[in-house]
């Protein structure tokens, strides 16, 4: 199992509309997770991190952690289109095997807002 | 100006050559990355670097080469460039392994 998974998509959502970003990881250590946006040949930047399982809400993104699961996704309400871009779901992982921690990126996920 | 610079911004090449990738970082960060991007695949860690004297492989470190030259520098090396070696490479810092990474802007590097 890769460290960290996401459905690639493409997911295509309304204008308006909620878009559900998933990602699971497989690491039981692991503490720190992390939502980065990434425009069409820009670089990733960060938009959510979580630490602890439950919500957490900022603006139109809410990110939700399930260590017990080993899931955490992204949740964005009120779609526009300028919110389309691949998102990548980054983990920090390592800890529990008592080496060096480091960041994993998943492979991202597509997503288009249509007007 | 621009917090993480990396220099060339585009490069083409041809298949042998050796070529240096530039990275600079005026966020004070004593961490640097080297991650390379295609299309479907996500990041992939070459190489990272947690202060002047440490250096570590990431996962596909082989064909690459990495020199810390100061704290605020972080330079990745193809000494023999190769066409699967095509492709956006970003340079990214950190203060902590927990904290956020900010990323450059990018080299797109297409080797012939």
């Amino acid at each position: 199992q890769k460290e960290v998974e996401q459905n690639s998509g493409p997911l295509s959502v309304p204008e308006g509309a909620i878009a559900s970003l998933n990602c699971t990881y497989s690491d039981r250590g692991s503490q720190s997770f992390f939502w980065y946006r990434q425009y069409s040949g820009k670089s990733p930047e960060l938009i959510m991190f979580i630490y602890s399982n439950g919500d957490k809400e900022d603006g139109r993104f809410t990110a939700q952690l399930n260590k017990a699961s080993q899931y955490v996704s992204l949740l964005i309400r009120d779609s526009q289109p300028s919110d389309s871009a691949t998102y990548l779901c980054a983990v920090i992982v390592g800890i529990s095997q008592g080496g060096s921690e480091k960041l994993v990126f998943g492979k991202g996920t597509k997503l288009t807002v249509n007007p | 100006d621009a917090d993480v610079t990396q220099t060339p911004r585009n490069r083409i090449t041809k298949t042998g050559k050796r070529i240096m990738l530039e990275c600079s970082q005026t966020k004070g960060h004593d961490r640097m990355y080297w991650y390379r991007q295609d299309p479907g695949l996500g990041l992939q860690l070459i190489y990272y670097s947690f202060d002047v004297k440490d250096i570590n492989k990431g996962e596909i470190s082989d064909g690459y080469s990495v020199s810390r030259q100061a704290q605020a520098k972080f330079s990745l090396s193809l000494e023999s460039a190769i066409p699967n070696q095509t492709a956006l490479y970003f340079c990214a810092t950190s203060d902590l392994a927990g904290d956020e990474q900010f990323f450059g802007p990018g080299t797109r590097l297409t080797v012939l």
